[in-house]
This record gives C-alpha cells, sequence and structure tokens, in this order.
C-alpha cells in the first residue's frame, strides 16, 4: 500500500513559539491532503482540506491563522501551529488522498504527531 | 450534513471468539462509501474494510466481514477468531461519492481482546 510519512512523530515547545509538521506521501502524488485532530479515546476531527497548489479549506471553529497549511507539492502538504499555547497539545494526524491502481480515490493516513506545549 | 454513529463505546471479547461492532449512518447521498478502521495503540490508521453502497454484496476481508443494510443504513463489522492484536480503536467511516476522499468518522469503539 501507499506510505504517508509525518515529522516530527514528537514535538515539545515552549507557549508562544510555532511548531511546523510535515506530511509527505512517499511514493505516489496526492492531490489531496487532510488534517486532523485527535484527544485521548476520541475520534479525528477534521481541521482542514488541502489542496495541492490552493488554499486550504478549514472546517467551522478551526482558526486559519492559527494553523497555517500549506500544500505546496504534490507530496508535501505543512500545517504550522503559530504562537502554540497548551490548549493546542494534542495528537495531529495527516492523511494523504490518491488513486493507487483503484477506480476511487483512497486515503492513507500518516503515523502521527504527538504536539506538547508547554 | 452527513453523521454516523457509533454506540458502543467499549466492547470485550474473548480470544477465538467473535464480536460485532454497531454503526449507523445518516446521509441523502446516493452514492457513497463507508469504511471500518482500526487505530492500535500505536496511533496509525488502518483500513479494515471498504463497502461501496452500490454493491450489494458485503464486502469481506480474511477474519473481518460487514453487514451493510442499506435501507436501515447501518454498517457493522464482524470479527471472527478474535485475535490479541485485534485490540484496538474502531472507527467507522463514510465518505460521499461526490467528496472524494473527505471522511466523516463515528465516535468509536474500543476493542479488547482478552487472552
Amino acid at each position: 500500500g501507499a506510505v504517508v510519512s509525518q515529522h516530527p512523530s514528537r514535538v515539545i515547545c515552549k507557549s508562544g513559539t510555532s511548531v511546523k509538521i510535515e506530511c509527505r506521501s512517499l511514493d505516489f502524488q496526492a492531490t489531496t491532503m487532510f488534517w486532523y485532530r485527535q484527544f485521548p479515546k476520541q475520534s479525528l476531527m477534521l481541521m482542514a482540506t488541502s489542496n495541492e497548489g490552493s488554499k486550504a479549506t478549514y472546517e467551522q471553529g478551526v482558526e486559519k491563522d492559527k494553523f497555517l497549511i500549506n500544500h505546496a507539492s504534490l507530496t508535501l502538504s505543512t500545517l504550522t501551529v503559530t504562537s502554540a499555547h497548551p490548549e493546542d497539545s494534542s495528537f495531529y494526524i495527516c492523511s494523504a488522498s490518491g488513486f493507487i491502481g483503484t477506480s476511487q480515490p483512497e486515503q492513507f493516513f500518516g503515523p502521527g504527531t504527538r504536539l506538547t506545549v508547554l | 450534513a452527513q453523521t454516523v454513529t457509533q454506540s458502543q463505546p467499549e466492547m470485550s471479547v474473548q480470544e477465538a471468539e467473535t464480536v460485532t461492532l454497531s454503526c449507523t449512518y445518516d446521509t441523502s447521498e446516493s452514492n457513497y462509501y463507508l469504511f471500518w478502521y482500526k487505530q492500535p495503540p500505536s496511533r496509525q490508521m488502518i483500513l479494515v474494510i471498504r463497502q461501496e453502497a452500490y454493491k450489494q454484496q458485503n464486502a469481506t476481508e480474511n477474519r473481518f466481514s460487514v453487514n451493510f443494510q442499506k435501507a436501515a443504513k447501518s454498517f457493522s463489522l464482524k470479527i471472527s477468531d478474535s485475535q490479541l492484536g485485534d485490540t484496538a480503536m474502531y472507527f467507522c467511516a463514510y465518505a460521499g461519492g461526490t467528496s472524494y476522499g473527505k471522511l466523516t468518522f463515528g465516535q468509536g469503539t474500543i476493542l479488547t481482546v482478552h487472552p
């Protein structure tokens, strides 16, 4: 199957700093990438959808100035948490959508990034 | 808007036995896809099984099978011969035919397989 990587897997930062998380599709081109946030023992909450070369579409209630998403190429999307605060601490998961020998797109998930803001 | 409901927050099963996880959904679309994902303690999301709404035949993948009841908007997952490695959180998910990849997840069910 297709592989999606995320970097870093774990990050600890001080309150007020910015953190960038990278999501890469390693062996396929992803026209669309998704960013999720997940709290312990809860479901995935979609934050935004990003398409290569265009602005991300944010879900209701997600601050676009807080969570900056860039999808500069068909294999890379980045999420920057700006001026992070302790309440931004969470598990962030990206996924990439692509056609891998199928007639409809499949979504492949990265391993996630645990963000802790002190 | 589409919604997905998993009414069982937690389930447990003995090794080698069978367990069924429930999922209901609501949609006005005629073409859509349904999925079951597994999230083990590593938190890596793994696709377990996929069902296309226009296909009447229930999908199966080895020990995993679904009972897709389109009229009732029900999509349950049956795990046969449960193994310790099946211990995970399971999510039911929906994707509309025109949404191309955007998933709506249920709340999740934590499944524990006991030896």
